[in-house]
């Protein structure tokens, strides 16, 4: 089984500090995604990895940054995190770009207060 | 990307067929509809998809009109652990975004 990991399941934050979110796959998956998951918005993209390095904007990248340095590892970086981030967060990876099938971690609960 | 109607919830009794209904009236031929659901505190999980034709997995059936303007997902035996919120989605295959709304919340009652 596909299995998508997240390194919390529930995190508080401060105004201001900076946010590291990690996800690792262990499916040998090329592609990797970031979503986050809020009530009344469903489920947006923040970013998109294709490759060690590569990655795409999705429909709101602002005031996020991502990393993958490792073809398993693809992390999500809130420079200076903010209120309106409070959001669940929601790593995925897949086999191919546009498989059917995303395989979801966990999620990450994060508030910032 | 077209959108969805669903009912904002359902409820179905253990071992009975669990049919939940989605409206896709402004489809277009090369968009496909996917099932996606979420149990309560996990990451959401694929059902099942379909273009025009019936499919059938070990999860889920899927039933699209002709018209395929409306399908429905089909657990056949539903159990304790199928209440979830069920999400139902349109996207042309090559899309590689998965975009779900509201959905509709299924609880299974023993």
């Amino acid at each position: 089984d596909v299995k998508v990991t997240q390194s919390s399941r529930y995190l508080v934050k401060r105004t201001g500090e900076k946010v590291f979110l990690e996800c690792v796959q262990d499916m040998d998956h090329e592609n990797m995604f970031w979503y986050r998951q809020d009530p009344g918005l469903g489920l947006r993209l923040i970013y998109f990895s294709y490759d060690v390095k590569m990655k795409e904007k999705g429909d709101i990248p602002e005031g996020y940054s991502v990393s993958r340095e490792k073809k398993e590892r693809f992390s999500l970086i809130l420079e200076s995190a903010s209120t309106n981030q409070t959001s669940m967060y929601l790593c995925a990876s897949s086999l191919f770009k546009s498989s059917y099938e995303q395989y979801f971690g966990p999620g990450t609960r994060l508030t910032v207060t | 990307d077209a959108k969805t109607t669903q009912p904002p919830s359902m409820d179905c009794a253990e071992g009975r067929a669990a049919n939940l209904p989605c409206n896709h009236s402004t489809i277009s031929g090369n968009e496909y509809v996917y099932w996606y659901r979420q149990i309560h505190s996990q990451g959401p999980q694929y059902i099942i998809h379909g273009l025009k034709n019936n499919e059938t997995n070990e999860m889920a059936s899927l039933i699209i009109t002709e018209d395929r303007k409306s399908s429905t997902l089909i657990l056949p035996h539903a159990t304790l652990r199928d209440t979830a919120v069920y999400y139902c989605i349109v996207r042309v295959f090559n899309d590689y975004k998965l975009s779900f709304g509201a959905g509709t919340t299924v609880t299974v009652r023993a």
